[in-house]
């Protein structure tokens, strides 16, 4: 199995306040990405990056900010959490898209 | 862009049976085509890829899939399903280029009957 990990595994929080949700890799891999997954909906991309401090918005950006300042860490903060930003949150990984994506466990978010 | 559907929301076999799950993705050259599989309150494991050579691919488990590009069409099959299949399965179509990025079809819940 991929280096993969994300933290924290659950979290609720209220409407409004900061999340930052962490994921950790020990692969090297060059790319990461953040996504959500709703019931209905599969996995939709907030944000990826393709290096250090290099990242990109996905389908779904949109109150979501990322960052990356170390090869093996990509960060996902919700500024002002929304409960319409409750949802299960993965981070993937890949050095080469030939070899596929390779997921973390997921994060349980849920804004009260 | 690139876009993938999964016709089928919930599927129901008995242990033993066969088993095939339908893809159908859209996109202008030779995709990078994924299945992976979740079991409840579990990340997302790779089941099978293809991108080239091949068409019939062989995956962990048991599975296989097939490339056909006339029906733009990977479907994931098993010939005997076990009660441990019953899962939610993804099928992910991804290009080179632009971040090697995936997009998701909406999954397909498999229940399997004893």
């Amino acid at each position: 199995d991929a280096g993969i990990t994300q933290s924290p595994r659950h979290k609720v929080t209220e409407t409004g306040t900061p999340v930052t949700l962490r994921c950790h890799q020990t692969e090297n891999h060059r790319y990461m990405y953040w996504y959500r997954q709703d019931p209905g909906h599969g996995l939709r991309l907030i944000h990826y990056s393709y290096g250090v401090k290099d990242t990109d918005k996905g389908e779904v950006s949109d109150g979501y900010s990322v960052s990356r300042s170390k090869t093996e860490d990509f960060l996902l903060t919700l500024e002002s959490a929304t409960s319409s930003q409750t949802s299960v949150y993965f981070c993937a990984i890949t050095g080469d898209l030939a070899t596929g994506q390779y997921f973390g466990p997921g994060t349980r978010l849920t804004v009260t | 862009a690139q876009s993938v559907t999964q016709p089928d929301i919930h599927i129901t076999v008995s242990e033993g049976a066969s088993l095939e799950l339908r893809c159908n993705y859209s996109y202008g050259a030779t995709p990078y085509l994924f299945w992976y599989v979740q079991s409840p309150g579990q990340g997302l494991q790779l089941l099978l890829k293809y991108f080239s050579g091949d068409t019939l691919v062989q995956g962990i488990k048991g599975f296989e899939a097939e490339f056909k590009r006339s029906q733009s069409s990977f479907n994931l099959r098993k010939p005997s399903v076990h009660w441990s299949d019953a899962a939610e399965y993804f099928c992910a179509v991804g290009r080179t280029g632009g971040g090697n990025k995936l997009t998701f079809g909406t999954g397909t819940q498999l229940k399997v009957e004893l």
